[in-house]
C-alpha cells in the first residue's frame, strides 16, 4: 500500500497569509493526488485533482502543485472561511490512501 | 443540484450487520462510479469500497474485504454497502461520493457504531 504523510499536523496562521501544506508518498504516484478541505461536522470538499487542477468553484487562491512523491497545496491568502482541515489523497493504486491530516488554525 | 443522502446507520453489536443507503439525485447515477469512504470519530478519512457504473468492477480496502459488501441499484439511484461481521473498529461516519478516482460530490455521513 501507498503510505501517505502530511506536514505540518496543526499550522497556525492569520487571514491574509501565504500557507503551504506538504503531503508525501511513500512512492511514485505520478500527478495522481487530490485535496480535500472539511469543516468539523461536515462532508470532504474535493480542492485539487490530479496534483494541480483546481475543481470548478474553488477560489483561485488554491493551488497544488508536485509530482512523483512530493505535493504541496498552497492558499495564497487566507480568509477567514479556510480555517479547516485539508487532507490529500493518492489514487495511482487501491486502496486510496489519505493523508493523516492538516488542521489550519487561526492564530 | 446533485445530493447524496445516506441512511441506515446506528448502534450494532459487535459481530452484527447492518446496511447502508445512499440514495443520488440531481445527475445520471449510472454513468457515474461510486465510491463509500468513513472517518472514525476524531480522525482521519479512509476510502472503504467502490463501484463500477455497472456494478461489474468493485474493490475493497483490506480491511473489510470478505465482510462488506458494495453494490448499487441503478434503476432506483441507490448505491448500498452491507456491512457484516462489524467489529468496534467499525465505528466510523460512513459518506458516499461519486466518481471513480476522487470524490466530487459527497453525502452528509451517517454515523455507525458498533458496542456492545
Amino acid at each position: 500500500d501507498i503510505q501517505m504523510t502530511q506536514s505540518p499536523s496543526t499550522l497556525s496562521a492569520s487571514v491574509g497569509d501565504r500557507v503551504t501544506i506538504t503531503c508525501r508518498a511513500s512512492q511514485s504516484i505520478n500527478s495522481w493526488l487530490a485535496w480535500y478541505q472539511q469543516k468539523p461536522g461536515k462532508a470532504p470538499k474535493l480542492l485539487m485533482y490530479k496534483a494541480s487542477s483546481l475543481e470548478s468553484g474553488v477560489p483561485s487562491r488554491f493551488s497544488g502543485s508536485g509530482s512523483g512523491t512530493e505535493f504541496t497545496l498552497t492558499i495564497s491568502s487566507l480568509q477567514p472561511d479556510d480555517f479547516a482541515t485539508y487532507y490529500c489523497q493518492q489514487y495511482d493504486s487501491y486502496p486510496y490512501n489519505f493523508g493523516q491530516g492538516t488542521k489550519l488554525e487561526i492564530k | 443540484e446533485v445530493q447524496l443522502v445516506e441512511s441506515g446507520g446506528g448502534l450494532v453489536q459487535p459481530g452484527g450487520s447492518l446496511r447502508l443507503s445512499c440514495s443520488a439525485s440531481g445527475f445520471t447515477f449510472s454513468s457515474f462510479w461510486m465510491n463509500w469512504f468513513r472517518q472514525a470519530p476524531g480522525k482521519g478519512l479512509e476510502w472503504v469500497a467502490n463501484i463500477k457504473r455497472d456494478g461489474t468492477e468493485k474493490d475493497y480496502v483490506d480491511s473489510v474485504k470478505g465482510r462488506f459488501t458494495i453494490s448499487r441499484d441503478n434503476a432506483k439511484s441507490s448505491l448500498l454497502l452491507q456491512m457484516n461481521s462489524l467489529r468496534a473498529e467499525d465505528t466510523a461516519v460512513y459518506y458516499c461520493a461519486r466518481g471513480q478516482l476522487t470524490g466530487d460530490y459527497w453525502g452528509q455521513g451517517t454515523l455507525v457504531t458498533v458496542s456492545s
